[in-house]
C-alpha cells in the first residue's frame, strides 16, 4: 500500500538559512499534520491542514509557515534556521470527514541539521 | 489539557516472552482515541494499535493487545511471543474530538524504549 512520502529525507542548513521540506500524503488522504521530534524528545504537533486550509495550529514559530496545495501535497518552510531548530519532522496523513478521527499515518520524516 | 504519561522509560525482555508497556493520560473528554506507536531505529512512525474510547472491548493486533481501563485512564500494551524486531521505542498517545470542525492532534507521551533480548 501506498505510504506518507516525504523529501528530502536528510538536510542540512547553516544557521539563518531557509528549508523546504515536502509532504505527499497517501492517495485519498485530506489532512495533513507537521509534528518536530527533537533529539530524545516525543513528537510535537506544529500545524495541520484540511482540504488546502489550514485547520489547527501548535507550538510552531512565526519563522515557520506552511500550506497545502491543490493535490493535497504540503510544504513546510522554516526561515532563519536556528540550531534549535536541528530535529526530525513528520507529516502525517489522513481522512477528513466528521470529526477528523481517522488514523494518522506517518511519513518516514525528514532529518534537518542546522549547523 | 490532556496529558499523557509513560512511566517506564526502558525495558527489556527476553525474545519469546511477554512484556506489558504501560501508560496513563488525563481527560475531561468523554469521547477520544488512543494509540500506541512504534519507532523503532530507523525513526520511522509505526502504528501498532488503535482504541476507541467508546469501545469497551479491548483492542488487540496480532501478537499486541491492550487493557484499556477508562474509569482509570489507563492504557497499557502487551506484546506476547515478543521477537528482534520488536526492539523500538513505544510511543502512546492521544486524541481527543474536536467537534468544532478543526483537525485532532496526537499528543504523545515521553515513550518507552524495548529491548528485546536474544
Amino acid at each position: 500500500a501506498a505510504g506518507v512520502i516525504q523529501s528530502p529525507r536528510h538536510l542540512i542548513k547553516e544557521k539563518r538559512e531557509t528549508a523546504t521540506l515536502k509532504c505527499y500524503p497517501i492517495p485519498r488522504h485530506d489532512t495533513v499534520y507537521w509534528y518536530q521530534q527533537g533529539p530524545g524528545q516525543d513528537p510535537q504537533f506544529l500545524i495541520s491542514f484540511y482540504e488546502k486550509m489550514q485547520s489547527d495550529k501548535g507550538s510552531i514559530p512565526d519563522r515557520f509557515s506552511a500550506q497545502q496545495f491543490s493535490d493535497y501535497h504540503s510544504e513546510l518552510n522554516m526561515s532563519s534556521l536556528e540550531l534549535g531548530d536541528s530535529a526530525l519532522y513528520f507529516c502525517a496523513s489522513s481522512l477528513g470527514g466528521l470529526a477528523f478521527t481517522d488514523t494518522q499515518y506517518f511519513g518516514p520524516g525528514t532529518r534537518l541539521t542546522v549547523l | 489539557a490532556q496529558t499523557v504519561t509513560q512511566s517506564q522509560p526502558e525495558m527489556s525482555v527476553q525474545e519469546a516472552e511477554t512484556v506489558t508497556l504501560s501508560c496513563t493520560y488525563d481527560t475531561s473528554e468523554n469521547n477520544y482515541y488512543l494509540f500506541w506507536y512504534k519507532q523503532p531505529p530507523s525513526r520511522q512512525m509505526i502504528l501498532v494499535i488503535r482504541q476507541e474510547a467508546y469501545k469497551q472491548q479491548n483492542a488487540t493486533e496480532n501478537r499486541f493487545s491492550v487493557n484499556f481501563q477508562k474509569a482509570a485512564k489507563s492504557f497499557s500494551l502487551k506484546i506476547s511471543d515478543s521477537q528482534l524486531g520488536d526492539t523500538a521505542m513505544y510511543f502512546c498517545a492521544f486524541m481527543g474530538v474536536n467537534y468544532g470542525g478543526a483537525t485532532n492532534k496526537l499528543i504523545f507521551g515521553t515513550g518507552t524504549l524495548l529491548a528485546v533480548q536474544p
